[in-house]
């Protein structure tokens, strides 16, 4: 499977500021996945980034608050805008398999977000 | 959309007592079924998979069964040893249509008591 890297690990950070989460994958994929994880929850897909077009939200989920980019098939950027503490939970990104397995998911290291 | 159930939300165990984990689901479209197993402070780690042309997947010490008429699915894990305690979730997807999303359950907190 792919190596999947995030930044930052973890950061504490104050309501009313934005913070931009890096997910970096060491192949081409087509698909990127950002979910929340609060905490001791399930995991929530927030919206699916595909390269050269728009991101696809879920339900509940709006690019005014959770702005995605994907300039390439190697990279992606989740923001969270004008953070309150609701927003305290773990980011994380995922990447499709490779040929033959691309329904299967694989999930980078997760991003903890505390807002104060 | 795809709606997952998953029972029990938590579970202990004996060492060496098997443990079987169930969900179910709503959407009659998905053909695809992961297990995660996420360890405090780790990301989710996929442990095993079946596709709905089969019914029954092994590997080792876990397995997955699935009823599709059903519309359920169940890890069995067995020989339990302290190592497999831990959050366990099933999700269901792989819809190209719906871009191969995965909607996950609840979660399952499996204790393994020495």
């Amino acid at each position: 499977s792919a190596v999947i890297s995030q930044k930052p690990s973890r950061d504490i950070c104050q309501r009313g500021t934005s913070l931009t989460i890096q997910c970096q994958v060491d192949s081409q994929v087509t698909m990127m996945f950002w979910y929340r994880q609060q905490p001791g929850q399930s995991l929530t897909l927030i919206a699916t980034a595909n390269q050269g077009s728009e991101a696809t939200y879920e339900s509940g989920f709006v690019i005014d608050k959770f702005p995605i980019s994907r300039p390439n098939l190697t990279f992606s950027t989740l923001t969270v805008s004008n953070m309150s503490p609701e927003d305290s939970s773990i980011y994380l990104c995922s990447v499709p398999g490779t040929s033959g397995a691309t329904d299967t998911q694989y999930f980078g290291p997760g991003t903890r977000l505390t807002v104060l | 959309g795809e709606n997952v159930e998953q029972h029990p939300s938590t579970l202990s165990v004996q060492e060496g007592d098997s443990a079987v984990i169930k969900c179910t689901y709503s959407d009659s479209a998905s053909n695809y079924f992961p297990w995660y197993k996420q360890e405090l402070g780790k990301r989710p780690q996929l442990i095993i998979d079946i596709r709905s042309n089969v019914g029954e997947k092994k590997d080792q010490r876990i397995a997955v069964t699935l009823n599709k008429t059903a519309k359920h699915f169940s890890l069995h894990i067995t020989e339990t040893q302290p190592e497999d305690s831990a959050v366990y979730f099933c999700a269901a997807g792989g819809v190209k249509a719906a871009g191969n999303k995965l909607t996950f359950g609840g979660g399952t907190r499996v204790l393994v008591k020495p």
